[in-house]
C-alpha cells in the first residue's frame, strides 16, 4: 500500500528565505504525487502535481517540487518565502491501481518578518 | 460550478445523537472522498466512491460510521451514535479522474459534547 511521510511537523523561515518542505513516499508502482496547501478554516487547495511527466513540477505561488525516484522523495521548495505562504502543507500520493488519495500528516509553515 | 459544497459548516451535538454530514460534489466528477482531520491523526481517508459505488471503506473507524452516495450529486456521512472522540473537521472532496486535482469542500466542524 502506498504511504507518505512528511518530515517536520513545523518549519519556520524568515521572509525572503528558502522554503523546503520534505516529503517521502512509499509505493510499489509509479505513483501520482501532489502538494496541497490549507489556510486556516479552509479546505485544501492544490499547489502542484506529478503524474509521470517532467520530474520538476512548477505550481502556483512560486512553489515547485522535484520527483526523485531514487530517493522516493517529492520535496516542495520556494526560493523566497512570503508572509502569505504561512499555512499548512500536505503531501499526497495516489496509487493508479486503487485510486486512493492518501495524505501525509502535514507541515505547518511559519514565516517571520 | 460552485465547487464542492458541504453542510452544515458547524455542528454541535450531544453524545449519543445521530449526526449526518452532507456533500455535493462538483458536477461531472467521478470520484468522491470523505476525510477526517484531527490534530492527533492528521487527514485520514475514511471512504471513497467511484461513480457512486463505494470502493474502499477501510478507513471508516467503526460501525457507527456509514456513508452513502445515492446519486452523482449527493453523498452523506452518518455517525450513529456519536461520541466525543468523533469531534473533528470532516472534509468531502471530489475529482474528475484519479490523477487529477481533488477539490475540497470547506469542511464540517463537528463537536460532540
Amino acid at each position: 500500500a502506498q504511504s507518505v511521510t512528511q518530515l517536520g511537523s513545523h518549519v519556520s523561515v524568515s521572509e525572503g528565505a528558502l522554503v523546503l518542505l520534505r516529503c517521502n513516499y512509499s509505493s510499489s508502482v509509479p505513483p501520482y504525487l501532489f502538494w496541497y496547501v490549507q489556510y486556516p478554516n479552509q479546505g485544501l487547495q492544490l499547489l502542484l502535481k506529478y503524474t509521470s511527466a517532467a520530474t520538476l513540477v512548477k505550481g502556483i505561488n512560486g512553489f515547485e517540487a522535484e520527483f526523485k525516484k531514487s530517493e522516493t522523495s517529492f520535496h516542495l521548495t520556494k526560493p523566497s518565502a512570503h508572509m502569505s505562504d504561512a499555512a499548512e502543507y500536505f503531501c499526497a500520493v495516489s496509487d493508479p491501481r486503487t485510486d486512493k488519495l492518501i495524505f501525509g500528516t502535514g507541515t505547518r509553515l511559519q514565516v517571520f518578518p | 460550478d460552485a465547487g464542492v459544497i458541504q453542510s452544515p459548516r458547524h455542528e454541535v451535538t450531544e453524545m449519543g445523537q445521530e449526526v449526518t454530514l452532507r456533500c455535493k460534489p462538483i458536477s461531472g466528477h467521478d470520484y468522491l472522498f470523505w476525510y477526517r482531520q484531527t490534530m492527533m491523526r492528521g487527514l485520514e481517508l475514511l471512504i471513497y466512491f467511484n461513480n457512486n459505488v463505494p470502493i474502499d471503506d477501510s478507513g471508516m473507524p467503526e460501525d457507527r460510521f456509514s456513508a452513502k452516495m445515492p446519486n452523482a450529486s449527493f453523498s452523506t456521512l452518518k455517525i450513529q451514535p456519536s461520541e466525543p472522540r468523533d469531534s473533528a473537521v470532516y472534509f468531502c472532496a471530489s475529482s474528475e479522474r484519479v490523477n487529477t486535482e481533488a477539490f475540497f469542500g470547506q469542511g464540517t466542524r463537528l463537536t460532540v459534547v
